[in-house]
């Protein structure tokens, strides 16, 4: 059971670079989720998807894009990168919301560790 | 909009009890969520609320007062592993999932 899988684990970029922060989840969840992560700090939603082909801003859109081809996959794509993109990122996962109990959980995957210099 | 708030530290003794406070104020609320985050790892699941009333699962428990926007997450036996940050989570209508800021929990001998 893989569940959610992000890479890379851990990437080093230099200002002006690009990358894409890969995702994936074999679970056949409809939603799916992009967090990052200051340290000492809380989770903060990039940006979320309802379905394929559905994607919409969460809190701190800027400076990111995404893209839902397909059930399984959700990669973040960082253009320009920029020291305040330094961050750990969470890809996420759940079946559904509003049908309550194990529905409502999340699946995270590990994390993706990126420093921006 | 969404946004929660919530204590940022708390500690207690082993084998205590703590209650870690979350309030909300969403448009469109559906439910609320906890998560338990150690260290270096990512967040796990804990509970989820969409009634008012109490959720026991084990030592943990959560409650929900949505007349209050208001719930909370009642930790019991408290032991060392259970030192970690805890978050609450609330989502929309949309399926827009926000947390708050976190609370360290110290749990001391």
């Amino acid at each position: 059971n893989a569940g959610v899988t992000q890479t890379p684990k851990f990437r080093i970029l230099k200002i002006g670079q690009s990358m894409t922060l890969q995702c994936a989840q074999d679970m056949n969840h409809n939603y799916m989720y992009w967090y990052r992560q200051d340290p000492g700090m809380g989770l903060k939603l990039i940006y979320y998807s309802v379905g394929a082909g559905i994607t919409d801003k969460g809190e701190v859109p800027n400076g990111y894009n995404v893209s839902r081809s397909t059930t399984e996959d959700f990669p973040l794509r960082l253009e320009l990168a920029a020291p305040s993109q330094t961050s750990v990122y969470f890809c996420a996962s759940s079946y559904s919301r509003g049908l309550g109990g194990s529905n409502e959980k999340l699946f995270f995957g590990s994390g993706t560790q990126l420093s921006v210099l | 909009g969404q946004s929660l708030e919530q204590p940022s530290e708390v500690t207690a003794v082993e084998g205590a009890i703590v209650q870690i406070n979350c309030t909300y104020q969403t448009s469109g609320f559906y439910g609320l969520s906890w998560y338990q985050q150690h260290d270096g790892g990512a967040p796990t699941f804990l509970s989820y609320n969409a009634l008012d009333g109490l959720e026991e699962t084990g030592r943990f428990s959560s409650f929900l007062s949505r007349s209050d926007s208001y719930g909370y997450l009642l930790l019991q036996e408290l032991q060392m592993k259970d030192s970690a940050s805890y978050f609450c989570a609330d989502a929309d209508q949309g399926g827009k999932l926000i947390f708050g800021q976190g609370t360290e929990l110290s749990v001391k001998p």
